[in-house]
């Protein structure tokens, strides 16, 4: 079955510095990938998205490449900000119904 | 609120009790999702409707576990005899037109449970 894995956490930063939290996955065929973020006291929502191969989908400064044929989805952001301290979560679908696989999450957590 | 709402917030129980968790979703979203959030865990598939088809219970971990969704709109999550292990946050999602298939799921704050 499909399966995504993730760094484990907590990654702590300080601000501006640069960050990657690692993520691969086990699927067959072309799954779409995505990264969530939940923010303390609130709800998983949609970061980036990738639906195929050589895509790269950013939002708010993160950017993630979808690399086939290293089947990874790493995350990357040039310069952190506190307000980026979140558990962040790498998933993958094919898009039957939406039914998402999700990673274990990493806990990012960034100093002033 | 706009939002997917879940309740309640927060539930402590002793073994061997039922609980009921309950979820509201997204006016208009024909898809429902349960996850479980276990501590230091992934996300835990466990149950999925869409519009009036069969429920995918595939990921429901015992028969102790059960799930409706009434009217294509709320739905309660029910968790008989309770475990210790049952113990974790449980997250409720919704999305539109999961046809189209783009991923994105709308997550209420999610439900902890705590067995004693």
């Amino acid at each position: 079955g499909d399966s995504v894995t993730q760094m484990e956490g907590p990654v702590t930063l300080s601000e501006e510095a640069f960050l990657t939290i690692n993520c691969t996955y086990t699927a067959t065929g072309y799954p779409s990938l995505f990264w969530y973020v939940q923010y303390p006291g609130e709800g998983l929502q949609l970061l980036l998205k990738a639906t195929k191969a050589d895509d790269k989908g950013s939002n708010k400064g993160f950017e993630a490449t979808y690399r086939k044929e290293t089947t990874s989805f790493h995350l990357e952001k040039g310069s952190v900000q506190v307000s980026d301290s979140a558990v962040y979560f790498c998933a993958l679908t094919h898009n039957a119904g939406n039914m998402l696989t999700f990673g274990g999450g990493t806990r990012l957590m960034v100093k002033p | 609120g706009a939002g997917v709402s879940q309740s309640p917030s927060n539930k402590v129980t002793e073994k061997g009790k039922d609980v009921e968790l309950r979820c509201d979703p997204i006016s208009g979203h024909t898809a429902l999702y349960w996850y479980r959030q276990s501590l230091g865990q992934g996300l835990e598939f466990l149950i999925y409707f869409q519009g009036n088809s069969a429920p995918d219970k595939s990921g429901l971990p015992s028969d102790r576990f059960s799930a409706e969704r009434t009217g294509g709109s709320v739905s309660t999550l029910t968790i008989q005899r309770t475990q210790q292990e049952d113990s974790a946050v449980y997250l409720c999602a919704s999305s539109f037109m999961p046809g189209i298939g783009t991923g994105e799921l709308f997550f209420g704050e999610g439900s902890r449970l705590t067995v004693l």
